[in-house]
């Protein structure tokens, strides 16, 4: 298996634009988490699905952030508009359904928001 | 609520000297335990895990670590570090049977291992 998959895996935009973070989990995996990572907060929880239902998304941000995850292998995390304090690595994490909490990461996109 | 602590920050370390990252976790409740680690520009990756049974658990690539209940410690060691194992590394908690979403990581220790 080729392990998650995030795209872009840079972005670079300015304040007030859209910006569209992909990922692809591992097949059979059906737990997907969305997470973002900063010097000042570290690695935070910002959404996560199973089955392609979201199941607590009480990490998002504001209502700038939204995540869909439409079918078992693709998701988006989605930021409208933009600002500079949005920029971070986000990564994308999937699972099985063992209970146990061993997650696969993806290699994350750097975003920068000028 | 659970939480997991991390009491170093950064640990700088010469290669072929022991090291011990620490964590400590707070839960009212069983949990597994995770390390894991992440190399510069990459995602985060399985270190090894504690689920049950033996209290010592080790790495393919010769880090161990300790579970101590009474101590709520899970701290990792590695006798002899070399240059390739400077990284991040990241302690954290899951529920014993508890959703997938209760991952609670530390804050991280950015290893330094210099020559």
């Amino acid at each position: 298996d080729a392990g998650v998959i995030q795209s872009p895996r840079h972005e670079v935009t300015e304040m007030g634009q859209e910006v569209t973070l992909r990922c692809k989990p591992i097949s059979g995996h059906d737990y997907l988490f969305w997470y973002r990572q900063t010097m000042m907060r570290g690695l935070e929880l910002l959404i996560y699905f199973n089955n392609n239902v979201p199941i607590d998304d009480s990490g998002m941000p504001e209502d700038r952030f939204s995540a869909k995850m439409p079918n078992a292998s693709f998701s988006t995390l989605k930021i409208q508009p933009s600002e500079p304090r949005d920029s971070a690595v986000y990564f994308c994490a999937s699972s099985l359904p063992t209970g146990i909490g061993e997650q696969f990461f993806g290699p994350g996109t750097r975003l920068t928001v000028l | 609520a659970q939480s997991v602590t991390q009491l170093d920050s950064q640990v700088p370390v010469f290669e072929e000297a022991p090291v011990e990252l620490r964590c400590n976790y707070s839960s009212s409740v069983s949990v597994y335990l995770f390390w894991y680690v992440q190399y510069p520009n990459q995602g985060l990756q399985l270190l090894l895990k504690y689920l049950s049974g033996s209290t010592l658990v080790e790495s393919i690539n010769g880090f161990e670590a300790e579970f101590n209940k009474s101590q709520t410690s899970f701290h990792l060691r590695k006798p002899s570090v070399h240059i390739s194992d400077t990284a991040e590394y990241f302690c954290a908690v899951s529920l014993y049977g508890g959703s997938q979403g209760n991952l609670i990581f530390g804050k991280g220790t950015k290893l330094s291992v210099k020559p």
